[in-house]
């Protein structure tokens, strides 16, 4: 069975930190890894899309990178901002059908 | 990115009663959609797997009788939750994938469910 796991559950930094968000899966063979953000009491926001051959994708202050030998992705936001007060999720695509396995996600709040 | 909309937003109802809840893709064909269940401070738990005119695939443990789920077309699938019970309240996510992504899934603002 996949396992995708994202640690810390919880993130509470202030304003203008850069900070990391990680997520590990147990089967390297991969299809895609997506990066979500929701709001509470919403639905899911892609952020990131990384395919199974590329190394990182970056959007504005989101760099995400792929490890595939070792399992990991991780989130990079650079300079946050309350706004970015969010949960994040990893998900984790094992086959084309698309069918996505989700991590518990990280619940990051941003503090003015 | 691509528009995946759910409706309603926000449903009570009353035991037993049933209750559809819409997901469309806006501007899209999404020949596969999934649906998604989220219980409080929880991730998203995969219900099944639908495929625009064929017969929803369920995971393991959902009952398929109690949640049907229909993929008439290419641009809309239906959750109708039968019999609902409070225990089924809870927040359903839908998810679709178009024929021209590249794997990116889509998702719906999700929908509130709540069983009195």
């Amino acid at each position: 069975k996949q396992e995708v796991t994202q640690i810390p559950a919880a993130l509470s930094v202030p304003e203008g930190e850069n900070l990391v968000l990680n997520c590990s899966f147990t089967d390297s063979a991969i299809y895609n890894l997506q990066w979500f953000r929701q709001d509470p009491g919403k639905g899911l926001t892609s952020l990131l899309l990384i395919q199974s051959s590329q190394r990182e994708q970056t959007s504005g202050r989101l760099n995400a990178s792929l490890d595939k030998s070792s399992g990991r992705s991780t989130l990079y936001i650079a300079a946050s901002q309350p706004g970015d007060s969010a949960t994040y999720l990893c998900a984790v695509g094992f086959n084309a059908g698309n069918m996505l396995t989700f991590g518990g996600g990280t619940r990051l709040m941003v503090k003015p | 990115g691509a528009v995946v909309s759910q409706h309603p937003s926000w449903v009570i109802c009353k035991s037993g009663t049933s209750v559809k809840i819409e997901c469309r893709s806006l501007d899209f064909q999404a020949t596969t959609m999934f649906w998604y269940r989220q219980f409080p401070k929880q991730s998203l738990m995969l219900m099944a797997t639908s495929n625009e005119g064929s017969k929803a695939t369920y995971e393991q443990g959902v009952e398929k009788d109690k949640f049907l789920i229909n993929h008439a077309s290419l641009t809309l699938s239906t959750l109708t939750v039968t019999s609902a019970h409070p225990e089924d309240s809870s927040f359903y996510i839908c998810s679709a994938r178009s024929r021209q992504s590249s794997g990116e899934l889509f998702f719906g603002e999700g929908s509130r469910l709540t069983v009195l």
